[in-house]
């Protein structure tokens, strides 16, 4: 079984610049998960979604960032315009309801 | 609020020796409770879970984690630690089933390996 896809593994940009990351899940998985995870810290929910609709996302910086998730199955993160402080590891996790969450190796995100 | 506490950010051990990495949680009712582990440069695999039941619940590559209600613990514990368990260490908790089911995380603790 093919576990979930992410690209790209790295990215450096300037501030002020724009990203954006995909995200492919689990086949068959309804719930798909945006979490940042800062060096040194674990990761942090970003934003759910539930098929296409958004469940969560409380602690999403919306004045920079935006997830869609158009047709319920792979997602994109943006940032723009990035910022020093949005350096971090993007991880992409599905699930199947509720229970375990599958990572993704994650997106390094670099800000100059 | 749901909340994780690794009180430890890095644990030493020699090869061969045990282990205990320690984890509390805050929740309201019985959690579901999870240890992820991560590589350098990886993302976070499984190592075990609990859900309910048996409150000693095995893992892959020997772990074990057990839940103590009374205590808010899910303590993860190792008998014998290789080179290769040099890694970060995730405890995750998450609520029971609903429209907005999410883990959060620990801030992790860092295993290192003495030779």
């Amino acid at each position: 079984e093919a576990g979930v896809a992410q690209s790209p593994r790295y990215k450096i940009i300037e501030k002020r610049q724009s990203v954006a990351f995909w995200c492919n899940p689990i086949s068959g998985h309804a719930t798909l998960y945006w979490y940042q995870q800062i060096l040194g810290q674990g990761p942090k929910l970003l934003i759910q979604f539930q098929n296409n609709g958004v469940v969560d996302d409380s602690q999403l910086p919306k004045d920079r960032f935006s997830a869609e998730r158009l047709k319920g199955v792979d997602s994109t993160l943006k940032i723009q315009p990035a910022k020093l402080e949005d350096s971090a590891v993007y991880l992409c996790a599905s699930s199947v309801g509720a229970g375990e969450l599958f990572f993704g190796e994650g997106s390094r995100l670099t800000v100059l | 609020a749901q909340s994780v506490t690794q009180p430890d950010i890095h644990i030493t051990v020699s090869e061969g020796a045990s282990l205990e990495l320690r984890c509390n949680y805050s929740y309201g009712a019985t959690p579901y409770l999870f240890w992820y582990v991560q590589s350098p440069g990886q993302g976070l695999q499984l190592l075990l879970k609990y859900f309910s039941g048996d409150t000693l619940v095995q893992g892959i590559k020997g772990f074990e984690a057990e839940f103590k209600r009374s205590q808010s613990s899910f303590n993860l514990r190792k008998p014998s630690v290789h080179w290769s368990d040099a890694a970060e260490y995730f405890c995750a908790v998450g609520a029971r089933p609903d429209s907005s089911y999410k883990l959060i995380f620990g801030s992790g603790t860092r295993l290192l390996v003495r030779p």
